[in-house]
């Protein structure tokens, strides 16, 4: 299996433009996490889908932040308008419901200057 | 204000020595993991423990879940350059909704 593929890799972006991130879970997975890293507050959970559906998006850090999950093989998180303080590393993580082993993407780094 | 914190943040050592690090917090957690993450990459998933008191071994590696089910420890004995990384557990209150703990950030000299 490819794993968890994110897109893009690297995205260097100027303070008020648009981000957009892409993830394909892993075929047959049916949980998807969006996680932002930082060196100050660690991995944080950002929004968690199940089946497609939002779950838990209590992490959410404000309105400029969204994600969907269109289908069972594709999520978008969508940073507008971006900040300097949104410079981190997005990773996407999917798993099966029931199973308790989570894979992670390679991340997505954001650097918003 | 987070759920789990570890200890120590940073940790470097001589090839050879023996580390625990060690995962607490006030929550009762259904499962507590353990990931590797090396830079550029994503954590990697060691272990999953989901017994108060289990302790499970990992080659050189020996995590262990506290009776409570609120706090956990990974003790790496005679640890080597390979053992660099970023240390994180990982506590499922329900489900398969895990949050991160700090991060220990483990370097072993050659």
């Amino acid at each position: 299996d490819a794993g968890v593929i994110q897109s893009p890799r690297h995205e260097v972006t100027e303070m008020g433009q648009e981000v957009t991130l892409r993830c394909k879970p892993i075929s047959g997975h049916n949980s998807l996490f969006w996680y932002r890293q930082t060196m100050m507050r660690g991995l944080e959970l950002l929004i968690y889908f199940n089946n497609n559906v939002p779950i838990d998006d209590s992490g959410m850090p404000e309105d400029r932040f969204s994600a969907k999950m269109p289908n069972a093989s594709f999520s978008t998180l969508k940073i507008q308008p971006s900040e300097p303080r949104d410079s981190a590393v997005y990773f996407c993580a999917s798993s099966f419901t029931r199973g308790n082993t989570i894979y992670f993407g390679e991340g997505s780094w954001l650097t918003v200057v | 204000t987070q759920l789990l914190e570890q200890s120590p943040q940073f940790l470097s050592i001589q090839e050879g020595e023996n580390l625990t690090v060690y995962c607490n917090s006030s929550s009762v957690f259904s499962s507590l993991q353990w990931y590797r993450q090396e830079p550029g990459e994503g954590p990697v998933l060691l272990v999953t423990v989901v017994t108060g008191g289990e302790v499970k071994k990992l080659k050189r590696l020996t995590f262990q879940f506290g009776d409570a089910r609120k706090d956990s420890s990974l003790h790496i004995t005679a640890a080597q350059p390979g053992d660099t990384g970023l240390y994180l557990c990982a506590g499922a209150i329900t489900g398969n909704q895990f949050y991160f703990g700090t991060g220990t950030s483990l370097t072993v000299i050659p």
